[in-house]
């Protein structure tokens, strides 16, 4: 079957860094993608890889290794909006996003 | 309109009741997807459609019925409502354009009660 894992919850600090990882297994590779979503809210694209390495956007970075079928995004200078949950998805063989479930991001003062 | 809306913002429903959730782009985007997300799982592909007069089956698309009679329009059936159904329904859109992230963009979505 396919599968994203993400971690449930992370706690980080306002001004710190954060790594959230996304593991996949998917049938084919066609790109991942990092979504933002504020609670109660939709979900809002964050960042797209496809080739493996590093793609820098600001604040937020996204690496992909395609042969570890391994993904994290990177939050630098944290702040308190940044609270959100970010969802991983992988584009499959059919052109479908297969989704995980998930990291909420808590940010303390 | 700007991007995609969805209607209604909420509805609680009793089960066995017919409804339809409404979904509207602007963006002349030829694919169109409709989603359920439901707490602890990622969002779950129901129906989607590569282009107006085309629809396909997504991952759970039991119990659910879309057409798409125009670019801009994907309404999303339950022609008997079901507590499973209980939800938070999301209708997305992208150009459908392959070579690139044809990215999706989410509407605002519309949360389901069936009681």
């Amino acid at each position: 079957g396919q599968n994203i894992d993400q971690p449930t919850e992370m706690t980080a600090t306002e001004g710190a860094i954060v790594q959230i990882n996304c593991t996949y297994q998917t049938s084919g590779f066609n790109g991942l993608f990092w979504y933002q979503q504020h609670a109660g809210e939709a979900p809002t694209f964050l960042s797209y890889n496809v080739l493996d390495g590093l793609e820098e956007k600001g604040r937020f970075s996204s690496f992909l290794s395609r042969s570890k079928g391994y993904s994290y995004l990177l939050l630098k200078e944290l702040q308190m909006k940044d609270s959100a949950s970010y969802l991983c998805a992988v584009r499959d063989s059919n052109y479908q996003l297969i989704w995980g479930a998930g990291t909420k991001l808590i940010i303390k003062p | 309109i700007a991007g995609i809306t969805q209607a209604p913002t909420s509805q609680i429903l009793a089960a066995g009741r017919r409804m339809t959730l409404r979904c509207t782009q602007d963006m002349r985007h030829n694919a169109m997807y409709w989603y359920r997300q439901d707490l602890g799982l990622g969002l779950r592909l129901i129906h989607y459609s590569n282009t107006a007069g085309t629809t396909g089956k997504g991952e759970v698309p039991d119990g659910y019925s879309v057409s798409r009679a125009n670019t801009d329009d994907f309404p999303l059936t339950l022609a008997s409502a079901v507590p499973s159904q209980t939800s938070v329904y999301f209708c997305a859109s992208s150009t459908g354009l392959a070579g690139g992230p044809d990215t999706q963009y989410f509407g605002p979505g519309t949360r389901l009660t069936v009681l």
